[in-house]
């Protein structure tokens, strides 16, 4: 059974272009969850997904930042415009389900974002 | 808010030393504690857990124990190895009833084992 899954690893852009991130979560997960990890510090919560829903994107910046979790394919999440402090590593989570007891996020490797 | 405070780094360490990280959390309710573990250029694993006061989450060598009376969670291990070389994320799990499974990391606190 494959882990969480990103792409890419590493993604240069130049300021104003678009970055993708792309993240396939494990088999048998439908919920995904975005964090961001600026230079020297913990994880920031940006986005939870379902399938073809947002749940909760209070972490996210109103402007520029956006995300889906289609019914088919991997989750996306796009910036566009980037500016260098959007410079950070986006890891991407999955769960299998909610409930009343905590459901262990399983993390993908990260996508490391550099705006040139 | 809810938040995670830990001990700042990095913390460098000779094989066979004893290991304390501190956490402290701010948090109503009772929130559920963990400590993730960040090997080089890789995500986040969960190292172990304690759902309520007084639970110690135990793996790999690895104990802490969740204190409520400090609100603490320290991570400890009686003799690190290199291997344990990584960054440590202390977290919480918020307890108010939500649809989902928020969590709320700390800074994280990086540890070199030196052999």
């Amino acid at each position: 059974n494959a882990g969480v899954m990103q792409n890419p690893r590493h993604l240069v852009r130049r300021r104003g272009q678009e970055a993708r991130l792309r993240c396939s979560p494990m088999k048998g997960h439908s919920h995904v969850y975005w964090y961001r990890q600026l230079p020297e510090e913990g994880l920031k919560f940006m986005v939870y997904l379902q399938k073809e829903n947002i749940i909760d994107e209070s972490g996210m910046p109103k402007e520029r930042f956006s995300a889906e979790f289609p019914k088919e394919g991997p989750s996306i999440l796009r910036i566009q415009q980037v500016v260098r402090g959007d410079s950070a590593a986006y890891f991407c989570a999955s769960s299998q389900r909610t409930g009343s007891y905590y459901n262990e996020q399983f993390f993908g490797p990260g996508t490391r974002l550099t705006v040139l | 808010g809810n938040s995670v405070t830990q001990m700042e780094g990095p913390v460098t360490l000779s094989e066979e030393a004893f290991l304390t990280i501190n956490c402290t959390y701010t948090a109503t309710g009772y929130p559920s504690l963990f400590w993730y573990v960040q090997y080089p250029g890789e995500g986040l694993q969960l190292l172990l857990k304690a759902t309520k006061a007084d639970d110690k989450g135990s793996n790999k060598g690895f104990e802490a124990t969740y204190r409520k009376e400090t609100t603490s969670f320290h991570l400890e291990k009686g003799s690190v190895q290199v291997s344990d070389s990584a960054v440590y994320f202390c977290a919480l799990r918020e307890s108010v009833k939500t649809s989902y499974d928020k969590v709320i990391f700390g800074p994280g606190t990086s540890l070199s084992v030196i052999p």
